[in-house]
């Protein structure tokens, strides 16, 4: 079982370009979740989704947008990247946005130069 | 404002020294309390959810145990292999970040054989 797989695992992008990440589930989850995680900081929420064609504001959302056109996929853009959104970004999924854990990817390591 | 603290932020055993990894948390009315492992490159893997004060749960040679502002991951014997950063995150029930995920800042152990 894959779980949930994150393209591409690493990127360097110059300030003010774009990129998508892709995140993919293959368990049938309602829920889908992006994180960022900075050294020194714990993981921070940045967009969630509760279902297909829905999206929510995390923590720190700023500068970024998300899409989830079909349920076991959700997009975070960067329309114009800036160093402060260096970092490893994690994709999660999960059942339920209560008592049940989140299932995380091995992240994208994304470097803006 | 929701917050967890975990400590120490490092940990160093040498192979069967048993230890506890701290994690205090205030969060408004908690949902659930989860534990999680990171190996380096990789994204958190699921270990616990603990509900209620007096709650605890087994996994080899992890145990995590839950008081109403804390609960410990305690190591019995470790083994090298048990290496990683502990993440902690707790979900509350109310509040601006009501069913987030909110995460500590993990604890690093390193056991030496």
């Amino acid at each position: 079982n894959a779980g949930v797989t994150q393209t591409p695992k690493f990127r360097v992008l110059k300030t003010g370009q774009s990129m998508t990440l892709l995140c993919a589930q293959d368990m049938n989850h309602e829920y889908m979740y992006w994180y960022r995680q900075d050294p020194g900081m714990g993981l921070r929420l940045i967009h969630y989704s509760v279902g297909e064609g829905t999206t929510a504001k995390g923590e720190v959302p700023d500068g970024y947008n998300v899409s989830r056109l079909k349920k076991q996929n959700f997009l975070l853009g960067l329309e114009s990247a800036a160093p402060s959104q260096t970092s490893v970004y994690f994709c999660a999924s999960s059942t339920d946005r209560g008592y049940q854990p989140q299932h995380f990817g091995d992240g994208t390591r994304l470097s803006i130069l | 404002e929701d917050q967890v603290t975990q400590s120490p932020e490092a940990l160093r055993l040498q192979e069967g020294e048993s230890s506890s990894l701290n994690c205090s948390y205030t969060v408004s009315g908690l949902r659930g309390l989860f534990w999680y492992r990171q190996d380096p490159g990789k994204g958190p893997e699921f270990l616990f959810t603990l509900y209620s004060a007096g709650e605890e749960k087994e996994k080899e040679r992890l145990k995590a145990t839950l008081t109403k502002k804390e609960s410990f991951l305690h190591i019995t014997a470790p083994k090298p292999e048990d290496s990683a950063t502990y993440l902690c995150a707790v979900q509350a029930h109310y509040g601006g970040s009501q069913g987030n995920l909110i995460f500590g800042k993990g604890t690093k152990l390193s056991v030496k054989p």
